[in-house]
């Protein structure tokens, strides 16, 4: 059983740039969440993918979209960066969309906008 | 908007010493869970909470949920080095799927 990998593992782009964040969800699990992780703080929930559908979203603003395809896997798009985008992105994927549901997290992917 | 609390942000122990980080929430929370993040690496699952005053227990770690479903705590008996990291709670209101992060204790263990 493959765990939770998120690509890449660091990016640096400059302000008003677009960045692809990407993630393939552990096996046998159909739910993605993206949460966001500034220095020293706790993650914030970005929004959750269930089935290919957004399935609720946090506090973030549109410029913040994202996909999930047939595989499960999921994208985080990012549109005019700003400097307080850099951060640790985690996906965590779940068996499903219950509160229950525990949520496996990857390895993140730490993003510099400079 | 509904907030998880977590104090004390920061708790440094000699080895040995026990270690209690709380977690307090402005409503009523659906469940509670414990994450830790060792430094540089992501937040890794510890444990779920779900009815009220439940209490487990995994080795020298204890998790409880309070009565009104609004407070966590986790308590480390005799910490080691390897407890090392931050400890998240996060919950999830109104059995949503938004699952609120704490701020994290950041805990610190002298050998």
């Amino acid at each position: 059983e493959t765990g939770v990998t998120q690509s890449p593992t660091h990016l640096i782009k400059t302000r008003g740039q677009q960045v692809t964040l990407r993630c393939s969800s552990q096996s046998g699990h159909n739910t993605v969440s993206w949460y966001q992780q500034a220095l020293g703080q706790g993650p914030q929930f970005i929004f959750q993918y269930y089935r290919e559908e957004e399935n609720g979203r946090g506090n973030f603003p549109p410029r913040f979209s994202g996909l999930q395809f047939p595989n499960y896997s999921s994208e985080l798009n990012v549109n005019a960066l700003e400097l307080d985008d850099s951060a640790l992105y985690l996906c965590a994927s779940s068996p499903g969309a219950r509160y229950t549901d525990t949520q496996y997290f990857g390895p993140g992917t730490r993003l510099t906008v400079l | 908007g509904q907030q998880v609390m977590q104090i004390p942000q920061y708790q440094h122990v000699q080895e040995g010493e026990d270690f209690t980080t709380y977690c307090n929430s402005s409503t009523t929370l659906s469940n509670i869970q414990w994450y830790k993040q060792r430094p540089g690496g992501h937040p890794v699952f510890l444990i779920q909470l779900v009815k009220s005053g439940e209490v487990k227990k995994q080795k020298r770690l204890t998790f409880q949920f309070g009565e009104a479903k609004k407070n966590s705590s986790l308590h480390i008996t005799a910490t080691q080095t390897t407890d090392v990291g931050t400890y998240f709670c996060a919950g999830r209101h109104n059995a949503g799927n938004m699952l609120t992060f704490g701020g994290g204790t950041r805990l610190m263990v002298k050998p």
